[in-house]
């Protein structure tokens, strides 16, 4: 079965420094996913992507996030200026022409804040 | 707001024993249920799903169904087994292609043999 894929699995990083979190969605989908999972709480919805832009985006997706789909392929989450509360696992997600009926998601992205 | 709730973990059960996550939901509309596994290391997997009241979602043994009168969609399986061990996420959407997926906290489950 086609599968989404999340690189890396764990990253580590300074406060205050950039982070990129990538993803390489299902070839053929056309709606892509951001959602996070901080230790202990609920999976949360970040933002959602469809024909190059942002189609829905949580109170959490503030400024210091941003989304991107550079060559076709890859779908990438940014983060300008870390923060310890941003410390948490990392969801890609990808879904066909049928939207959220059912979306595919990647293993994660460990983001640790130090 | 839209809103999803399950019974707190973990849950440890011996193999063939009988299985139930409860979860509600909060709804505004008529949103589409779902019942999403993770396996250790890997991603969330849509296990089942329900879109409108009274249906049952199963798959792999599991069912749920989707009862308005009590906004719940419980999770159930007759007999369990060690290969089950996993967190199961309850979660909610508006039918509307791209908008988000509410989740609940997720439940783990571990089963003994």
């Amino acid at each position: 079965e086609p599968e989404v894929t999340q690189t890396p699995s764990h990253q580590v990083t300074q406060m205050g420094q950039e982070v990129i979190l990538r993803c390489v969605p299902i070839s053929n989908h056309l709606y892509f996913y951001w959602y996070r999972q901080i230790l202990g709480q609920k999976v949360e919805f970040l933002v959602s992507f469809y024909n190059n832009e942002i189609s829905e985006k949580s109170e959490i997706f503030d400024d210091q996030f941003s989304v991107e789909r550079p060559d076709g392929s890859n779908f990438t989450l940014k983060i300008r200026s870390t923060k310890l509360e941003d410390s948490a696992m990392y969801f890609c997600a990808s879904s066909g022409p049928d939207g959220n009926e059912k979306l595919f998601f990647g293993s994660g992205t460990q983001l640790s804040v130090l | 707001g839209n809103s999803v709730t399950q019974m707190e973990g973990p849950v440890t059960l011996s193999e063939e024993a009988f299985l139930t996550i409860n979860c509600t939901y909060t709804a505004t509309g008529y949103p589409s249920l779902f019942w999403y596994v993770q396996y250790p290391g890997e991603g969330l997997q849509l296990l089942l799903k329900a879109t409108k009241a009274d249906d049952k979602g199963s798959n792999k043994g599991f069912e749920a169904t989707y009862r308005k009168e009590t906004t719940s969609f419980h999770l159930e399986k007759g007999s369990v087994q060690v290969s089950d061990s996993a967190v199961y996420f309850c979660a909610l959407s508006e039918n509307q292609a791209g908008t988000a997926l509410i989740f609940g906290k997720g439940t783990t489950l571990s089963v003994s043999s």
